[in-house]
């Protein structure tokens, strides 16, 4: 079975600055890798996903992610925040190009202040 | 806009009782999954349907069951409800072709709690 670890809870930022949220999985075979995000009292948006290919991967709202396969983490970046994204980030894994079903981490909440 | 609408939004129900929740979601997306977001957590996966059918389960009990109807419209049914089942139920749905093909679009979620 393959499990999705997110080292942060919280992440507070200021506006402008970088920032990393950190994402690890474990499996025992090949998965695939999502980032979602969820604003408050709304359902979860898709920023990216990593299938095959190329290990950066570009994503909506300026966001990006990495895939390592040998550290099994795939970290979210985004150079420089804005306080619209403050909200809660998932990452999750599927033993396919998502025709089944996603494991989610426990999130990570980014909180932007001004 | 994902084109995926839950109802009710909120609902407050007590012990034991059972609770039906409803999706609706965007022609061509045959495939209709729901989650449990229990406060500080991430979603956790129940069931999986495709053309009305329950094609993959997740460690959730019988009591937890699903229906899935020609019109892109889906219900999940929970029986005998338990404290723990206070949670938000997310629903969503996959397009099987296009450009998004596989993508997971989601709802708003339906806020269920169990007193």
């Amino acid at each position: 079975a393959q499990s999705v670890t997110q080292l942060d809870s919280q992440v507070p930022v200021f506006e402008e600055a970088p920032v990393e949220l950190r994402c690890n999985y474990s499996s025992s075979v090949s998965v695939y890798l999502f980032w979602y995000v969820q604003y408050p009292n709304q359902g979860l948006q898709l920023l990216l996903k990593y299938l095959s290919g190329s290990t950066l991967v570009k994503g909506i709202n300026g966001f990006e992610a990495e895939f390592n396969k040998s550290q099994t983490s795939f970290h979210l970046r985004k150079p420089s925040v804005h306080i619209s994204d403050t909200a809660e980030y998932f990452c999750a894994v599927s033993l396919d190009t998502g025709r089944r079903a996603l494991t989610f981490g426990s999130g990570t909440r980014l909180q932007v202040q001004p | 806009e994902t084109g995926v609408t839950q109802s009710p939004t909120h609902l407050i129900k007590t012990r034991g009782q059972q609770v039906t929740l409803r999706c609706s979601s965007q022609s061509g997306h045959n495939t209709v999954s729901w989650y449990q977001q229990a406060l500080g957590q991430g979603p956790q996966f129940i069931f999986q349907y495709y053309r009305e059918e329950e094609n993959g389960r997740g460690n959730f009990p019988p009591r937890f069951s699903g229906l899935q109807f020609p019109n892109y419209s889906s219900e999940l049914n929970v029986n005998a409800l338990e404290l723990d089942d206070s949670a938000l139920y997310l629903c969503a749905s996959r397009p099987t072709s296009g450009g998004r093909a596989g993508e997971l679009f989601f709802g708003e979620g339906s806020r269920l709690t169990v007193l």
